[in-house]
């Protein structure tokens, strides 16, 4: 099992360019998720879905777009990429245990807009 | 809003000695969980509780939630050296597959 995997792991984007982060998961999870992470914060949450078709805003979500066609994959859009998303990028997955969620991250791609 | 805090965000300690990591959290949840990280690493989950006094125990690690107090430990036994990593607590706000992240605490520990 791979789990779930990100790509690209490093990525250098002008200011105003647009990018899409991979993230797929072979684990058939329904619940997969984007978070970013900044030096001194924990995690915040910018889109989740739910399933294939579902998606929804989480705590950041400015500046993002997403969609899951699949449940394998939820890529993450950068429609115009500023210096405020130079971050490091999480995707994970999850499953419901019906009393938890367990959940599984990647790797990370880590983002740099100048 | 759900925010959660942890203590000390910086931890210095020696080898040998004990300490713990405070995680409060401002609203009602029965779900925490604690992650490590290692630096340019993911995140490697440590604990999940999900009841009030639950305890749990990993080698030098133990974690414990007081739902009431809205309060969750790590306790760190006999540091050593390769527990060195930034610790995260995190709440599930419950039902909606949301995490809200404290803002780390980097335990590095000295021979």
């Amino acid at each position: 099992n791979a789990g779930v995997t990100q790509t690209p792991k490093f990525q250098v984007l002008k200011t105003g360019q647009s990018m899409t982060l991979q993230c797929a998961q072979d684990m058939n999870h329904e619940y997969m998720s984007w978070y970013r992470q900044d030096p001194g914060m924990g995690l915040r949450l910018i889109h989740y879905s739910v399933g294939a078709g579902i998606t929804d805003q989480g705590e950041v979500p400015n500046g993002y777009n997403v969609s899951r066609s699949t449940t394998e994959d939820f890529p993450l859009r950068l429609l115009s990429a500023a210096p405020s998303q130079t971050s490091v990028y999480f995707c994970a997955s999850s499953y419901s245990t019906g009393s938890y969620y367990g959940y599984t991250f990647g790797s990370g791609t880590r983002l740099t807009v100048v | 809003e759900l925010k959660v805090e942890q203590n000390p965000l910086f931890l210095s300690m020696q080898e040998g000695k004990n300490y713990t990591i405070y995680c409060n959290y401002s609203t009602t949840s029965d779900r925490l969980y604690w992650y490590r990280q290692d630096p340019g690493k993911s995140l490697e989950s440590l604990f999940v509780l999900l009841s009030n006094g639950a305890v749990k125990q990993e080698g030098r690690l133990m974690a414990s939630l007081d739902t009431k107090a809205r309060l969750s430990t790590l306790h760190i036994t006999a540091a050593v050296h390769d527990l060195s990593a930034t610790y995260f607590c995190a709440v599930d706000l419950g039902g909606n597959y949301q995490l809200i992240w404290g803002a780390g605490t980097k335990l590095i520990i000295k021979p």
